[in-house]
């Protein structure tokens, strides 16, 4: 059974640009969630979707924003990049949001914001 | 305050011998779920194992094992006979059911600790 899988792998922007990053998980599961990974840190939580809801936002500026498409694949959307958002985005699905319902993770997208 | 820390930046270990690596967590919620993840060079998180706070006993899985100590609020990783693969990133993550609201089934993660494996 395939991942999760993300797209595109690497990306490129420029400051003031705008970028969405995409990701189908795995077959079954109906939660998505997105973390963003600075280089040297744990990931930190942006947004959890279930069954296409917004359930879940993190201390991240309106400039972000997602959403979850009928058949649970998901886009992030970033908008006015600055280069602080230079990261490793990570997609994550799950059966379910509960307690013990692990996130199974993609291999991220690297976005370098220059 | 850091609701979960890992207080081991780097930790070696000889290839075949056991490695313990730290975790400590912060929570007034009575339901949560603890979790370790592997991250390689490649990037991609690995789930290795979770512990749920009213399991009784320590979660294994395989080579993994997790030393769950509720009232210290510490879940170490135990890795046994260690492998030349099992060098990369480790975080320890917890996950707090209660909390609701906008943090709804958000995982928390830890700063990670590198682990070496020496041959």
């Amino acid at each position: 059974d395939a991942g999760v899988t993300q797209s595109p792998t690497h990306l490129i922007k420029t400051r003031g640009q705008q970028v969405t990053l995409r990701c189908s998980p795995i077959s079954g599961h109906k939660s998505v969630s997105w973390y963003q990974q600075v280089l040297g840190q744990g990931p930190q939580f942006i947004f959890q979707y279930y069954e296409k809801e917004e359930r879940g936002r993190g201390n991240f500026p309106d400039r972000f924003s997602a959403r979850q498409f009928p058949n649970y694949s998901s886009e992030l959307n970033v908008n006015a990049l600055l280069l602080g958002d230079s990261a490793l985005y990570l997609c994550a699905s799950s059966l379910y949001p509960g307690q013990n319902s692990p996130l199974h993770f993609g291999n991220g997208t690297r976005l370098t914001v220059t | 305050a850091q609701k979960i820390t890992q207080t081991q930046p780097g930790m070696f270990v000889q290839e075949k011998e056991a490695v313990t690596l730290d975790c400590t967590y912060d929570t007034s919620d009575p339901s949560y779920g603890l979790f370790w993840y592997k991250q390689p060079s490649s990037g991609e998180m690995i789930f290795l194992i979770y512990q749920g706070s009213y399991d009784q006993q320590n979660a294994t899985e395989g080579r993994y094992s997790l030393n769950f100590q509720k009232a210290r609020k510490s879940a170490n990783l135990v890795i046994s006979a260690s492998q030349l693969g099992d060098s990369a990133m480790y975080f320890c993550a917890m996950r707090e059911m209660s909390a609701g609201g906008t943090s709804y089934g958000k995982l928390t993660f830890g700063q990670g600790t590198i682990l070496t494996v020496h041959p």
